[in-house]
C-alpha cells in the first residue's frame, strides 16, 4: 500500500507569518505531486502541482520537492486568515500526462489568526 | 465552463437501504474518478474512469458498491446494501488531460444511520 504521510496538525500561524507544510510519500517511482486546498464543508482544489526536483513558485506559494528525500512541502508566504483550511497532499504514481492512482495524506489543517 | 454537478448533495438511509449517486463531469474531460472522503481524513479513490472504460477500481468494496459511466459522459456510484461505516462524502472528479490535476464537484454527503 503506497503511502502518503502529512502532519495533521493543527498548525497555526500569526497573519503574515510563512506556513510550512509538509509530506512525505512511500513510492519512490513517483513521478508528480500536488496540493489540494480543503476549505470546511468544501471540495478539494488544486492550488500547486510540480513534477520535478526544486522549487515551483506560484504568487504567495512555493511547492518544493526532493525526489532522493521522498519529501514534497508547500509554503505559503504572507499568510491570510482566507488561507485557514486543510491542504491535501496528493502523489501520482504516474508521469504528469498519463494515467495513475493519486493518493492524498489525511490533510494538514491550517489556521492563520489576525 | 461549468463545473463538475453532482446529486443529491444530502442523503440519509437506514443501513440496508440502498442509494444512489449521480455525476456529470466538466464537457471534454475524458477521465472521471469517484472519491470516498471520511471525515479527518484524505479522499480515498473507489473507481476511475477512461472514457466508459475502468482504468482502476481495486479499492470499490465490489459486494456492495457499483458504478458506470454511460457513454463516456454521466456516472452513477451505487451502494447496496448501505453499511454504517459507508457514511462519508462522495467526490466526483474529473480530468482533462494531466492526472493528478482533479477538478472536483460539491460532493454528495450520505449518513447511513
Amino acid at each position: 500500500q503506497k503511502e502518503v504521510e502529512q502532519n495533521s496538525g493543527p498548525l497555526s500561524v500569526p497573519e503574515g507569518a510563512i506556513a510550512s507544510l509538509n509530506c512525505t510519500y512511500s513510492d519512490r517511482g513517483s513521478q508528480s505531486f500536488f496540493w489540494y486546498r480543503q476549505y470546511s464543508g468544501k471540495s478539494p482544489e488544486l492550488i500547486m502541482s510540480i513534477y520535478s526536483n526544486g522549487d515551483k513558485e506560484d504568487g504567495r506559494f512555493t511547492a518544493q520537492l526532493n525526489k532522493a528525500s521522498q519529501y514534497v512541502s508547500l509554503l505559503i508566504r504572507d499568510s491570510q486568515p482566507s488561507d485557514s483550511a486543510t491542504y491535501l497532499c496528493a502523489v501520482n504514481e504516474g508521469r504528469g500526462s498519463t494515467l495513475g492512482r493519486l493518493y492524498f495524506g489525511r490533510g494538514t489543517q491550517l489556521t492563520v489568526w489576525p | 465552463e461549468a463545473g463538475v454537478a453532482q446529486s443529491p448533495r444530502y442523503k440519509i438511509i437506514e443501513k440496508r437501504q440502498s442509494v444512489a449517486f449521480w455525476c456529470n463531469p466538466i464537457s471534454g474531460h475524458a477521465t472521471l474518478y469517484w472519491y470516498q472522503q471520511i471525515l479527518g481524513q484524505g479522499p480515498k479513490l473507489l473507481i476511475q474512469f477512461q472514457n466508459n472504460g475502468v482504468v482502476d477500481d481495486s479499492q470499490l468494496p465490489k459486494d456492495r458498491f457499483s458504478a458506470e459511466r454511460l457513454k463516456g459522459v454521466d456516472s452513477t456510484l451505487k451502494i447496496q446494501p448501505a453499511k454504517l461505516e459507508d457514511s462519508a462524502v462522495y467526490l466526483c472528479a474529473s480530468s482533462f488531460r494531466v492526472a493528478g490535476e482533479l477538478f472536483f464537484g460539491e460532493g454528495s454527503r450520505l449518513t447511513v444511520l
